[in-house]
């Protein structure tokens, strides 16, 4: 079983909607959770981090996580072009490790 | 410089070369981590190491070997790497104990023929 699952996309949406990307994890005790955005060909950016069950707002990023469902989400209202990238879910598990999603890859058309 | 910095950016190497990848923070970080991303899969880390000492080792083949001169700096060594090694090589920095959040350098693409 995958510890950290995301569906790899490509999730198409248009300019100026909402994009929702989803990430499911293995590990009850699993404390954090994390967004980082990879633009091809770069290393991935942390985006957001969430530590606590609910919403946690920044700019046009919302992460939503539920730890009794064992998920976490990530929307980005009114998406833009540039937010077109891969999107990584990461899970600390404890012990100094973070574990990644494959990424889901999101496509915002003009 | 700024960040996370890595050399070179990209290396092609034989099968029976040996080569080293180089990873330098300006952080002010006490931790460095080194991934393996390969396409469809997900980061993989392989060595973990937390004020200067090593703390993980995840199942990585002898022929990568780490070394971690001090805080600021990091380094793979490579022998013998298979074509199947081949793939994006990332380090990253945090404060010891943040592993939670940890910036990346920009990689070395490692092409092994």
């Amino acid at each position: 079983q995958k510890e950290v699952e995301q569906n790899s996309g490509p999730l198409s949406v248009p300019e100026g909607a909402i994009a929702s990307l989803n990430c499911t994890y293995s590990d009850r005790g699993s404390q954090s959770f994390f967004w980082y955005r990879q633009y091809s060909g770069k290393s991935p950016e942390l985006i957001m981090s969430i530590y606590s069950n609910g919403d946690k707002e920044d700019g046009r990023f919302t992460a939503q996580l539920n730890k009794a469902s064992q998920y976490v989400s990530l929307l980005i209202r009114d998406s833009q072009p540039s937010d077109s990238a891969t999107y990584l879910c990461a899970v600390n598990t404890g012990f100094q490790k973070l574990v990644f999603g494959t990424g889901t890859r999101l496509l915002v058309s003009p | 410089e700024t960040g996370v910095t890595q050399t070179p950016r990209h290396l092609v190497m034989g099968m029976t070369n040996k080569k080293s990848l180089k990873c330098e923070q300006h952080l002010g970080h006490n931790a460095m981590y080194w991934y393996k991303q390969s396409a469809k899969k997900p980061l993989e880390l392989m060595f973990v190491y937390s004020l200067e000492e090593r703390v993980e080792n995840n199942s990585v083949p002898s022929r990568f070997s780490p070394e971690c001169p001090n805080s600021s700096h990091l380094f793979l060594h490579l022998h013998t790497l298979q074509p199947e090694d081949s793939a994006l090589y990332l380090c990253a920095s945090s404060q010891a104990q943040r592993e939670d959040e940890q910036y990346f350098g920009p990689g070395t693409r490692l092409t092994v023929t």
